[in-house]
């Protein structure tokens, strides 16, 4: 069974731009979030989508917004970068349906803005 | 307040050595406990994790976590360490209360020393 795959692994932008990240699942996850991962901040949720509807949200600006796509697969995005949105940005799944909680990490995009 | 505490930001241990690394959290609903391990340029991975029963868990690579509900601790011990357990391990807690998202803890990072 295939991994949870995201891409790009690494990608560098500059401040103003705007940036899509994009997650691929387990097969016949339905549930993905978004974690950012920073050194001084460690891992911050993001948000968490089930069947293409968000289901949770963290405390972020609203330039960074989500989706989920009826296959399951998620894309983030982040508007008008700033240099402390450099990251590793990490999507996990989850079947999303039962109490476990357990999550299922891809590698991570690493993010960079100059 | 509900929230997840790693004690040590960084352990250094030499190779054969025992080791444990500490977190705690504060809740006032029920809880799952999780410890993720992360080696460099890679998502996490799950090393245990704590849902009910014995409170005693074992987990992959020869690690083992304790739940103690008085003191509302997950610690995680291995009895001899290999260089190849140097990575990051982040403790982590869903808190059972609505559909929270799992919050982690900032992370320890472990360094084996040879």
């Amino acid at each position: 069974k295939a991994g949870v795959t995201q891409t790009p692994r690494y990608l560098i932008k500059t401040r103003g731009q705007q940036v899509t990240l994009s997650c691929s699942p387990i097969s016949g996850h339905r549930s993905v979030s978004w974690y950012q991962q920073t050194p001084g901040q460690g891992l911050q949720f993001l948000f968490e989508y089930f069947s293409e509807t968000q289901r949770n949200k963290g405390n972020f600006p609203g330039r960074f917004s989500g989706r989920q796509f009826s296959n399951s697969r998620s894309e983030m995005n982040v508007s008008t970068l700033e240099l402390g949105d450099s990251a590793l940005y990490l999507c996990a799944s989850s079947p999303g349906t039962g109490p476990t909680g357990e999550l299922f990490f891809g590698e991570g995009s690493r993010l960079t803005v100059l | 307040a509900q929230s997840v505490t790693q004690l040590d930001s960084q352990v250094p241990v030499f190779e054969e050595a025992p080791v444990e690394l500490r977190c705690n959290y504060s809740s006032s609903v029920s809880v799952y406990l999780f410890w993720y391990v992360q080696y460099p340029n890679q998502g996490l991975q799950l090393l245990l994790k704590y849902l009910s029963g014995s409170t005693l868990v074992k987990g992959i690579n020869g690690f083992e976590a304790e739940f103690n509900k008085s003191q509302t601790s997950f610690h995680l011990r291995k009895p001899s360490v290999h260089i190849s357990d140097t990575a990051e391990y982040f403790c982590a807690v869903r808190f059972l209360a609505g559909n929270t998202p799992l919050v982690f803890g900032k992370g320890t990072r472990l360094s084996v020393i040879a």
